[in-house]
């Protein structure tokens, strides 16, 4: 069993709706939580981090940790043919950037 | 900030040979990190460099890869023998320090083909 599980989907909705992308995660030692946006055939793209159970809002983006669930969510409000990408979540067990352990990635594609 | 940089973006090779990848990150930047990212999976970490110092490496990464990061700025990624296992998307980033909110920077990645 992996130590991040994600959804590859793809997901695809209608442009303006609220989309719900999930993680969850098997290692009780992850402190630190990161959403990233991959683009095809483009290095992914820091989009939010967090190191603590909650929310935390960037525009139009909300992540979302339950530690005792062991389980991470971003939503994005108002979603954008713009914000078609894959969505990769990552995390790591101490505070910093080295050896991060990723998610497979959710392939989101937006309608118009 | 000019970006992180990697050379080549595509790379064909036959089974056997040698490859070498380059990246140079983001100027400053005293962190680079190499991974390797497989089609529809995440990256996986490789190794990472604080400066010219190599401070771990994956169990991922056999023997026969081997990173380099002279003078602490670019950094080469050798895979000798080659196998077809080694076919996969194999990404850069960097970042100014260790801490969690240095913000990871990714290069658009070398795809390596093994035929």
């Amino acid at each position: 069993q992996k130590e991040v599980e994600q959804d590859p989907g793809p997901l695809s909705v209608p442009e303006g709706a609220i989309v719900s992308l999930n993680c969850t995660y098997s290692n009780s030692a992850f402190q630190y939580f990161m959403w990233y946006r991959q683009y095809s055939r483009k290095g992914p793209e820091l989009l939010m981090y967090t190191y603590s159970s909650g929310n935390k809002e960037d525009g139009r983006f909300t992540a979302q940790v339950d530690k005792s669930s062991k389980y991470i969510s971003l939503f994005i409000r108002d979603s954008q043919p713009s914000d078609s990408a894959t969505y990769l979540c990552a995390m790591s067990p101490n505070f910093g950037n080295e050896k991060l352990t990723f998610g497979t990635g959710t392939r989101l594609t937006i309608i118009p | 900030d000019t970006g992180v940089s990697q050379d080549p973006r595509h790379k064909i090779t036959k089974r056997g040979q040698n490859v070498t990848f380059r990246c140079d990150p983001i100027s400053e930047h005293n962190r680079l990190y190499w991974y390797r990212q497989t089609l529809g999976q995440g990256p996986e970490f490789l190794t990472y460099f604080q400066n010219e110092a190599q401070l771990e490496k994956s169990r991922l990464l056999s023997d026969r890869f081997s990173a380099e990061r002279p003078k602490g700025s670019f950094s080469t990624l050798e895979i000798q023998r080659t196998e077809q296992g080694d076919s996969a998307m194999y990404l850069c980033a960097s970042s100014r320090g260790r801490e969690s909110n240095e913000k990871l920077f990714f290069g658009s990645g070398t795809q390596l083909s093994v035929l």
